[in-house]
């Protein structure tokens, strides 16, 4: 089976602009969760989808929102973009909600400027 | 809220020993806890789940150990290789599929 894949793999913004980032999770998974990921603060959880309805939710701003489709795929918005929002955004799929083993795509390296 | 805990950011060892790294973590009892590895540039990747009821874990040369007194866990890496070399990451599980992490061990294993 195909992993997680993610695009862009990296992409350079500058600030007050918005990005959108996709991710299509493992053939069959219906969970996708997103997570940020900088040094200071480590791998740090946006919101999950699964059935194309947000069931968890990060302590993250408004600018960060999501949506899932109908075929699992899921793609992440980041509107407004400040400085601090350079990370790397990561995307997990699992099978389904409540699963205990979730792989990890490749990531999207955004940097602001 | 939740604390998760890493030793050292970075831990440097000799090729064939072993490499023992930490995650201790408060305010919480969760009823298992996950190791990753993170190469560079990518994303990480499962390695071992244990639970709480069970005290050790093994998958050929890692080892994990549970403490739910200590809320602690140790990760064993035995006769490490060079190739062992990169970040551990230790994962506390949430609601539904939410998982909170620690920043993560860098291991470089010297040849």
């Amino acid at each position: 089976k195909a992993g997680v894949t993610q695009t862009p793999r990296y992409l350079i913004k500058t600030r007050g602009q918005q990005v959108t980032l996709s991710c299509s999770p493992i053939s069959g998974h219906r969970s996708v969760s997103w997570y940020q990921q900088t040094p200071g603060q480590g791998l740090q959880f946006l919101f999950e989808y699964f059935s194309e309805t947000q069931r968890n939710k990060g302590n993250f701003p408004g600018r960060f929102s999501g949506r899932q489709f109908s075929n699992s795929r899921s793609e992440m918005n980041v509107s407004t973009l400040e400085l601090g929002d350079s990370a790397l955004y990561l995307c997990a799929s699992s099978l389904s909600h409540y699963q205990e083993t979730q792989y990890f795509g490749p990531g999207t390296r955004l940097l602001v400027l | 809220s939740q604390k998760i805990e890493q030793n050292s950011e970075a831990l440097n060892i000799q090729e064939g020993k072993t490499a023992t790294l930490t995650c201790n973590y408060t305010n919480y009892s969760p009823a298992y806890l996950q190791w990753y590895r993170q190469d560079p540039g990518r994303g990480p990747v499962f390695l071992l789940l244990i639970r709480e009821n069970e005290k050790e874990k093994r998958k050929e040369r890692l080892k994990v150990t549970f403490d739910t007194t200590l809320k602690q866990s140790l990760f064993h890496i035995t006769a490490s290789q060079p190739a062992d070399s990169a970040t551990y990451l230790c994962a506390l599980p949430n609601t539904g599929n939410q998982f909170y992490f620690g920043t993560g061990t860098s291991l470089t294993v010297i040849p």
